[in-house]
């Protein structure tokens, strides 16, 4: 059965730093991995989705990279910013079943 | 391009009385699923249709939980009776068929007192 960890939980960073948010998962037979956006209320944003066969994907500030071998993967958000302040979901799909991590809830602080 | 749009956003309602939710997908898409969001924790599949078929209903509570898709586009998610664990954020998601991406709608904030 797969599972989907994120660590941390919670994560307070000051403005303008760079930081890393990380995800493993148990299976390593995935088809893609996600990376989503929630903000309090609201439903999810998908930020960047990496295929099995990619190491990564970059979108602006944000890079997502994947070890499918070892089942990890990390969001790397550079230059932090107070709109960054979410919680950032990671999920792993397979024949379209989509598993979700908890969650780490980002607070940068101004 | 219009997202996909869920309604209501919030809802209030008593252990064992019953509640229905609905589902706009973005128009053209083919696979529509329904998640459940307990405080704290990730979206939890509940049930996918493909066009109107349900390709995967596993981890839905078939004794108080119904969903159904009757054209192929709308869908309504039901709860009767509801319990006070299924206080939680329904979330509604659609994908187009050939691509990966899930595009998620707002949600549906329900509390069972």
């Amino acid at each position: 059965k797969q599972e989907v960890t994120q660590i941390p939980a919670a994560l307070s960073v000051p403005e303008g730093e760079n930081l890393v948010l990380n995800c493993s998962f148990t299976d390593s037979a995935i088809y893609n991995l996600q990376w989503f956006r929630q903000d309090p209320g609201k439903g999810l944003t998908s930020l960047l989705l990496i295929q099995s066969s990619q190491r990564e994907q970059t979108s602006g500030r944000l890079n997502a990279s994947l070890d499918k071998s070892s089942g990890r993967s990390t969001l790397y958000i550079a230059a932090s910013q107070p709109g960054d302040s979410a919680t950032y979901l990671c999920a792993v799909n397979r024949d379209d079943k989509i598993i979700f991590g908890k969650g780490t809830r980002l607070h940068i602080l101004p | 391009e219009a997202g996909v749009a869920q309604s209501p956003r919030y809802k209030i309602i008593e252990k064992r009385q019953s509640v229905a939710f609905w589902c706009n997908p973005i128009s053209g898409h083919a696979t529509l699923y329904w998640y459940q969001q307990i405080l704290g924790q990730g979206p939890k599949l509940l049930i996918q249709f493909q066009n109107n078929g349900v390709v995967d209903d596993s981890q839905l509570p078939k004794d108080r939980f119904s969903a159904e898709r009757l054209k192929g586009v709308d869908s309504t998610l039901k709860i009767q009776p509801a319990k006070l664990e299924d206080s939680a954020v329904y979330l509604c998601a659609s994908r187009h068929s050939g691509k990966d991406e899930q595009y998620f709608g707002p949600g549906t904030r329900l509390t069972v007192t």
